[in-house]
């Protein structure tokens, strides 16, 4: 049973740019959240996906987009790339929105130049 | 609003020795209070959770943890570390009205030493 699956793993990136990161859930997970994690501190949420619609948004800029699709899978878009937006972004998977316990991917490691 | 301090950055401890890992919490409503572990190179993965049942909760891998409400604390121990237990713990709170927006401590790293 294949857990959450996140791509690419490692990508650079320069200041301005535009990036997107893929999730794949846990199977038979319907709910996606996406979580930045910069250097030496914990996750910060940023949002979570259910039904193909943002559900619940954290203090993120809207350079920072989303979107699930009807297989569950979600991409998480970041536009005008900032340095402070290097970060390891995690990517959970959930059987509903209201809980707790979620499954996490390895991340995607986003350096910034 | 809810959040939670994690009052130790590192902590370190012998192989067969006890270890505790310190969390307080705040929050507006009832919490909800999760430990997640990050293995290096690993996904976050929980280890346990309360939600207003029993106050001392098990976890895998031998972990527990104590509600205090009188103390608004979540503290995680584990009687006898092992070598695999070297890793970087996150306590962890939600509040009922934003189910899945978990809040996250800062982390505390975890050495143990043989």
């Amino acid at each position: 049973d294949a857990g959450v699956t996140q791509s690419p793993t490692h990508l650079i990136k320069t200041r301005g740019q535009q990036v997107t990161l893929r999730c794949s859930p846990k199977s038979g997970h319907d709910t996606v959240s996406w979580y930045q994690q910069a250097l030496g501190q914990g996750p910060q949420f940023i949002f979570q996906y259910y039904e193909e619609e943002e559900r619940q948004r954290g203090n993120f800029p809207d350079r920072f987009s989303g979107h699930q699709f009807p297989n569950y899978s979600s991409e998480l878009n970041v536009n005008a790339l900032l340095l402070g937006d290097s970060a390891l972004y995690l990517c959970a998977s959930s059987l509903g929105r209201n809980t707790g316990e979620l499954f996490f991917g390895e991340g995607s490691r986003l350096t910034v130049l | 609003a809810q959040s939670v301090t994690q009052l130790d950055s590192h902590v370190s401890v012998s192989e067969g020795t006890p270890v505790l890992l310190r969390c307080n919490y705040s929050s507006s409503y009832s919490p909800s209070l999760f430990w997640y572990v990050q293995h290096p190179n690993k996904g976050l993965q929980l280890l346990l959770k309360y939600t207003s049942a029993a106050t001392l909760v098990k976890g895998i891998n031998g972990f527990e943890a104590e509600f205090k409400k009188s103390e608004t604390s979540f503290h995680l121990t584990k009687p006898s570390a092992h070598m695999s237990d070297a890793a970087e713990y996150f306590c962890v709170v939600t509040a009922t009205d934003s189910w899945g927006k978990l809040q996250f401590g800062a982390g505390t790293q975890v050495v143990v030493t043989p």
